[in-house]
C-alpha cells in the first residue's frame, strides 16, 4: 500500500467496554510497532512484532491490553474493560527491520468516557 | 528499561538562526537513535537517524551528533525556516526492538 493505515481514525467508547484498533502496515514490512501518545508527550512503546510473533510486549501497561498479528501483516490492538486513562492516540508504525525507517500511521484517537 | 530525556521542551529561534535539541539516554545497549518531526495533528516523520558506530551524520541543514561515552545525542538545524516549526522527538532503540521516545521539543521559528 501507499502507507501505513489505521482504522478507525476516531473511537469513542464508554468505560468498561472492549475496543479493537486495526493497523495495516506497508506491504513487505516485517516489523510492526504499537505506540500510545498522550497530549504533549512522546510516543510510548507498547509492543513490537517481527513477523507474526510479538518479539517484545514489555510496553503493554497491563493484561487488559493485547495485540495480535496472525498472518504477519495486519495487526489488531485489543483493549478490554477500557478505562478513562486509556484515552490517547494509538499509533502504529512499520519498517523493514532494524535500522530501517519506521513509517507511522495516522493514529486512532481513542476517547473513553 | 531505557529512559530518554529531552531538552529544551520549547525553543524559539529567529529565522535563519540555528536550533539545537539535546537528548540523553540511560541504557548503554541502545544503538540506534532516530529523530522525528511531528506537525500538529499529524504523524511523526523520520528526519534523520544515527547508529552507534557513527559519531555524526549530516543531511543538508540537519545534523545529528552522538556521544556514546556520555550517552547523549543532539539534533542541529541550521538556517532555520518557518516550515521547520513543529515538535521534534528523539528516540533510542536497542537493535530496533523497543523504541523509547523523549518528551518532545516544540520548535517555533519566528519569521
Amino acid at each position: 500500500g501507499a502507507g501505513v493505515s489505521q482504522t478507525p481514525s476516531n473511537k469513542v467508547t464508554e468505560k468498561g467496554k472492549y475496543v479493537e484498533l486495526r493497523c495495516d502496515p506497508i506491504s513487505g514490512h516485517t516489523a510492526l510497532y504499537w505506540y500510545r501518545q498522550s497530549l504533549g508527550q512522546g510516543p510510548e512503546f507498547l509492543i513490537y512484532f517481527q513477523g507474526t510473533g510479538a518479539a517484545d510486549d514489555s510496553g503493554l501497561p497491563n493484561d487488559r491490553f493485547f495485540a495480535v498479528r496472525p498472518e504477519g501483516s495486519v495487526s489488531t490492538l485489543k483493549i478490554q474493560r477500557t478505562e478513562r486513562g486509556d484515552s490517547a492516540v494509538y499509533l502504529c508504525a512499520s519498517s523493514r527491520g532494524w535500522g530501517n525507517e519506521q513509517f507511522f500511521g495516522p493514529g486512532t484517537r481513542l476517547t473513553v468516557l | 528499561g531505557e529512559n530518554v530525556e529531552q531538552h529544551p521542551s520549547t525553543l524559539s529561534v529567529q529565522e535563519g538562526d540555528s536550533a539545537v535539541i539535546k537528548c540523553t539516554y540511560s541504557d548503554s545497549a541502545s544503538n540506534y537513535f532516530p529523530w522525528y518531526k511531528q506537525e500538529l495533528g499529524k504523524r511523526p516523520q523520520l528526519i534523520i537517524d544515527i547508529r552507534s558506530n557513527v559519531g555524526e551524520k549530516k543531511d543538508q541543514r540537519i545534523a545529528v551528533t552522538l556521544n556514546k561515552t556520555a550517552k547523549h545525542f543532539s539534533l542541529h538545524i541550521t538556517e532555520t525556516q518557518p516550515e521547520d516549526s513543529a515538535v521534534y522527538f528523539c528516540a533510542a532503540s536497542i537493535a530496533g526492538n523497543q523504541f523509547y521516545f523523549g518528551t518532545g521539543t516544540s520548535l517555533t521559528v519566528i519569521p
